[in-house]
């Protein structure tokens, strides 16, 4: 079956360092997701990207789809406490009427202050 | 605008007890609905999906299962809980587009079996 693997599983950073979190996937997807969750609380949606080579920005967080649609990216710039939580990625496979997401493992990410 | 409840939102039960959880949905119609699991400081595990009234796909083997007897209620249940069962229950929802689908998750359930 799909597997959906993230890496690293957790990483530690100073606040206002960089951090960035890979995923890869076994299998061509259509689309992928990225969701976080805060410590105690549940996923949230946060972005999706569709297209090969895709890019896409939310003010300190950059997503990036690879080019053969198996790879995705999420690099935060000078991370913030309020970046603490651990980020999934999700992706799709095309498969009409069986589109079910894949999550991947997440990357838990602590600041420290 | 679509929110999604969960009760209860903790839970403590004796092993071999029953479960039951539920999950509401309003503000949209015929949603995808979905249960999963997240053992402490881990991964989502799917449990359960349904595309529709008494539609229940499983995906994992285990002694829970789920209902959904109406169109925007999901219910995980169990017979006899085991110690194995305690986790962060998720339910979520989604409305397909025409090639993909967004979850959205409510607050959760924590179980714990003692």
């Amino acid at each position: 079956g799909q597997q959906v693997m993230q890496i690293p599983q957790y990483q530690h950073v100073q606040e206002g360092e960089d951090f960035t979190t890979y995923c890869n996937s076994s299998t061509t997807l259509s689309n992928i997701q990225w969701y976080k969750q805060r410590p105690g609380g549940h996923p949230v949606f946060l972005i999706q990207l569709v297209k090969s080579g895709e890019v896409k920005k939310q003010k300190r967080l950059t997503f990036q789809f690879g080019e053969a649609k198996k790879n995705s990216s999420l690099h935060i710039t000078a991370t913030q406490t309020t970046d603490v939580g651990t980020y999934f990625c999700a992706g799709q496979v095309a498969n009409f009427g069986n589109e079910k997401l894949t999550f991947g493992t997440g990357t838990r990410l602590t600041i420290i202050p | 605008s679509q929110t999604i409840h969960q009760w209860p939102a903790t839970l403590v039960q004796p092993v071999g007890s029953p479960l039951s959880l539920e999950c509401t949905v309003e503000g949209t119609s015929n949603p995808n609905l979905y249960w999963y699991r997240q053992a402490a400081g881990r991964g989502l595990q799917l449990l359960f999906y349904s595309v529709g009234i008494g539609q229940i796909s499983s995906e994992v083997p285990q002694n829970l299962s789920a209902s959904r007897p109406q169109d925007r209620q999901f219910i995980l249940s169990s017979k006899k809980l085991l110690l194995s069962d305690s986790g962060f229950y998720l339910c979520a929802w989604s409305v397909r587009f025409p090639t993909w689908e967004t979850q959205y998750f409510g607050p959760g359930t924590r179980l714990l079996v003692l």
